[in-house]
């Protein structure tokens, strides 16, 4: 069983660029959610994908977006960025199973903004 | 709307020495716990979950008590090794709400040899 992997494990980018971060989930899972992590913090939730669609989204603007794949591999996508998106960005997996739905995490890619 | 609050770290403890983290949790539903752990450089690893009031969740030696009456979460170990030394995050998911998680800030632990 392949866990959550996502690439790459480190960035950096400049002011007003975009980004894209990838994600492919463990096997037989179909839901795929993403987390912000700035430092000394703890994960903060930007949307979760179902069927290919959002199915949730926390408190994060518009400009950032994501994607699910039919193989329920995800992007998530920053555009203009600022210098407060620099955190490790945290993808989670899990399989829609109702009361007690676990999360299995990826180690992150680590986004540095300057 | 739903939050956890975790004890603030670090918490230096010698081995063989009895771990409490404590975490406390307001929710507007019914939400089931977690206990996640950070090893340096990695995501984040299920530990322990709790579904229900008076659940016990429980893993390696850790043990959480789902206490509905008092909020709380308490992750505890009777004698922890340097090998725990990590961050300890406790989190609750809203079923009501897409499943999302809401985790507490972490508690950094060390364990000295």
């Amino acid at each position: 069983e392949t866990g959550v992997t996502q690439s790459p494990t480190h960035l950096i980018k400049t002011r007003g660029q975009q980004v894209t971060l990838r994600c492919s989930s463990q096997s037989g899972h179909n839901t795929v959610s993403w987390y912000q992590q700035a430092l000394g913090q703890g994960p903060q939730f930007i949307f979760q994908y179902y069927r290919e669609e959002e199915n949730g989204r926390g408190n994060f603007p518009p400009r950032f977006s994501g994607l699910q794949f039919p193989n329920y591999s995800s992007e998530l996508n920053v555009n203009a960025l600022e210098l407060d998106d620099s955190a490790l960005y945290l993808c989670a997996s899990s399989l829609r199973e109702g009361v007690g739905e676990k999360l299995f995490f990826g180690s992150g890619t680590q986004l540095s903004v300057l | 709307g739903n939050s956890v609050t975790q004890m603030e770290g670090p918490v230096t403890l010698s081995e063989e020495a009895f771990l409490t983290i404590n975490c406390t949790y307001t929710a507007t539903g019914y939400p089931s716990l977690f206990w996640y752990v950070q090893y340096p450089g990695e995501g984040l690893q299920l530990l322990l979950k709790a579904t229900k009031a008076d659940d016990k969740g429980s893993n390696k030696g850790f043990e959480a008590t789902y206490r509905k009456e008092t909020t709380s979460f308490h992750l505890e170990k009777g004698s922890v090794q340097v090998s725990d030394s990590a961050v300890y995050f406790c989190a609750l998911s809203d079923r009501g709400n897409f499943n999302k998680f809401y985790f507490g800030s972490g508690t950094k632990l060390n364990v000295k040899p």
